[in-house]
């Protein structure tokens, strides 16, 4: 199985603040990635795809980027609504995987 | 609009068989390269994949959880339905069915609510 591992695993962040999240893959994985935003009691929600193609209806200040086996999530205005946790997951083969995810929290 | 609902027990016990069922609309499962996966989500924890199935019938399993689990479909009803045998209390879990983009992109765009399972005799 190809590992996903998440740096940081929490982060606290004010609103405005550009905050970004790593996760890396351990072998390569093209651009096979995808992000997902979690807040507490709710299902995932897909934010990105393919590395860097956003949702419908997700917000530019979001971005994604990387290829191979490191890639970044970036939120380049920290929102109050974005305060949540993130997880990666790879689609390059079965079975997918996810990192153990990335709290964001309030500073 | 594409949605989904888990639906089965919050409770069994240690060494029963979980059947978990996912009712869908939105799309048909009878189509080559449209699937239903579920994922789960012990309290607190990452989330984990643990099986999917497509239109083709094509199956797909966690490799550490394949021996225990089944995943089958009925499309005239729409639904999907995943057992998981042997129970354990570390099998507590929210379990999410979703939907994945393509057979060949097995990402979730579209997840439901989820359904918390707890295992205690």
């Amino acid at each position: 199985d190809i590992q996903m591992t998440q740096s940081p695993s929490s982060l606290s962040a004010s609103v405005g603040d550009r905050v970004t999240i790593t996760c890396r893959a351990s072998q390569g994985i093209s651009f096979w990635l995808a992000w997902y935003q979690q807040k507490p009691e709710k299902a995932p929600k897909s934010l990105i795809y393919a590395a860097s193609n956003l949702q419908n209806g997700v917000p530019s200040r979001f971005s994604g980027s990387g290829s191979g086996t490191d890639f970044t999530l970036t939120i380049s205005s920290l929102q109050p609504e974005d305060f949540a946790t993130y997880y990666c997951q790879q689609y390059n083969s079965y079975p997918p995987t996810f990192g153990q995810g990335t709290k964001v929290e309030i500073k | 609009q594409i949605t989904l609902k888990e639906s089965g027990p919050t409770l069994v016990k240690p060494t029963q068989t979980l059947t978990l069922t996912c009712t869908f609309s939105g799309f048909s499962l009878s189509t080559s390269g449209v699937g239903v996966g579920w994922i789960r989500q012990p309290p607190g924890k990452a989330l984990e994949w643990l099986a999917v199935i497509y239109g083709d019938d094509d199956k797909r399993y966690s490799p550490s959880l394949k021996s225990r689990l089944t995943i089958t479909k009925d499309t005239s009803r729409n639904q999907v339905v995943l057992t998981m045998t042997n129970m354990d209390p570390v099998d507590s879990a929210t379990y999410f069915c979703a939907h994945p983009y393509s057979g060949n992109a097995f990402f979730f765009d579209y997840w439901g609510q989820g359904t918390l399972v707890t295992v205690s005799s």
